[in-house]
C-alpha cells in the first residue's frame, strides 16, 4: 500500500503568514489522485483539495494543491484565524486507500 | 446538501460486536453514484479506510485489515451500517462515516464521527 508522510508534523505560524504544508508518498500516485482535508475539533472533515490541485466547492482561492507523483504540496496563501486545524492528504490513485498521519497547523 | 450522521454505542466490552449506523439526509442513497463509506482514527493517528458500500449492497474492503468488518446498506432507511466482531482496546477510535464517488475516490461529505471505545 501507499505510505503517506506529512511534513511537518506541526507548524506554527500567525495569522496573514503563508503555510506549506507536504505530503510525500512512497510510491507515485497514479494520476495525481490525492486530495487534502482540513480537521477541527469536534466538526466533519472538510475536502479541500481534489485531483492534487482541484479546489472542492466553496473553498477559499487561499487554499491551493500542487505536486504530482511522490511529492504533494497545499498552500495556504495567507492564514485566516479560521485555518488553523489538522490537514490530511489521501491517496486514491491505488487500494487500499490511504492518508497521511496529519500536520496540525496552530496559532504562533 | 447531503450530510452523514454516524449513531451508535461510545462503549463496547472486549470480544463483543461493534455496531455503527451513518442516516444520510439531504439526498438518496439509492440515486447511485457513490459509494458510502467507512474511516476510522485511533487515538493520536492517522486516518486508516475501513471499506464501502454501493447502493446495490456491493462491497469492497480495505485488504489491510484482518476481515472482522461488515458493510451494509439500508435504502429504505437511506443508512448505512458498519458491524466489527471481537473487539479489542486495539478497535477503539474515532469512526467516521463519508460518502465517496464511484471512480474518483475522494470523500465529501463526511460525518462528524462517533468515539468509540472499547473496554470493560
Amino acid at each position: 500500500e501507499i505510505v503517506l508522510t506529512q511534513s511537518p508534523g506541526t507548524l506554527s505560524l500567525s495569522p496573514g503568514e503563508r503555510a506549506t504544508l507536504s505530503c510525500r508518498a512512497s510510491q507515485s500516485v497514479s494520476s495525481s489522485y490525492l486530495a487534502w482535508y482540513q480537521r477541527k475539533p469536534g466538526q466533519a472533515p472538510r475536502l479541500l483539495i481534489y485531483g492534487a490541485s482541484s479546489r472542492a466547492t466553496g473553498i477559499p482561492d487561499r487554499f491551493s494543491g500542487s505536486g504530482s507523483g511522490t511529492d504533494f504540496t497545499l498552500t495556504i496563501s495567507r492564514l485566516e484565524p479560521e485555518d488553523f486545524a489538522v490537514y490530511y492528504c489521501q491517496q486514491y490513485g491505488s487500494s487500499p486507500i490511504t492518508f497521511g498521519q496529519g500536520t496540525r497547523l496552530e496559532i504562533k | 446538501q447531503v450530510q452523514l450522521q454516524e449513531s451508535g454505542p461510545g462503549l463496547v466490552k472486549p470480544s463483543q460486536t461493534l455496531s455503527l449506523t451513518c442516516t444520510v439526509s439531504g439526498g438518496s442513497i439509492s440515486s447511485g453514484g457513490y459509494y458510502w463509506s467507512w474511516i476510522r482514527q485511533h487515538p493520536g493517528k492517522g486516518l486508516e479506510w475501513i471499506g464501502y458500500i454501493s447502493y446495490s449492497g456491493s462491497t469492497y474492503y480495505n485488504p489491510s485489515l484482518k476481515s472482522r468488518f461488515t458493510i451494509s446498506v439500508d435504502t429504505s432507511k437511506n443508512q448505512f451500517s458498519l458491524k466489527l466482531s471481537s473487539v479489542t482496546a486495539a478497535d477503539t477510535a474515532v469512526y467516521y462515516c463519508a460518502r465517496c464517488g464511484y471512480i474518483f475516490n475522494w470523500f465529501d461529505p463526511w460525518g462528524q464521527g462517533t468515539l468509540v471505545t472499547v473496554s470493560s
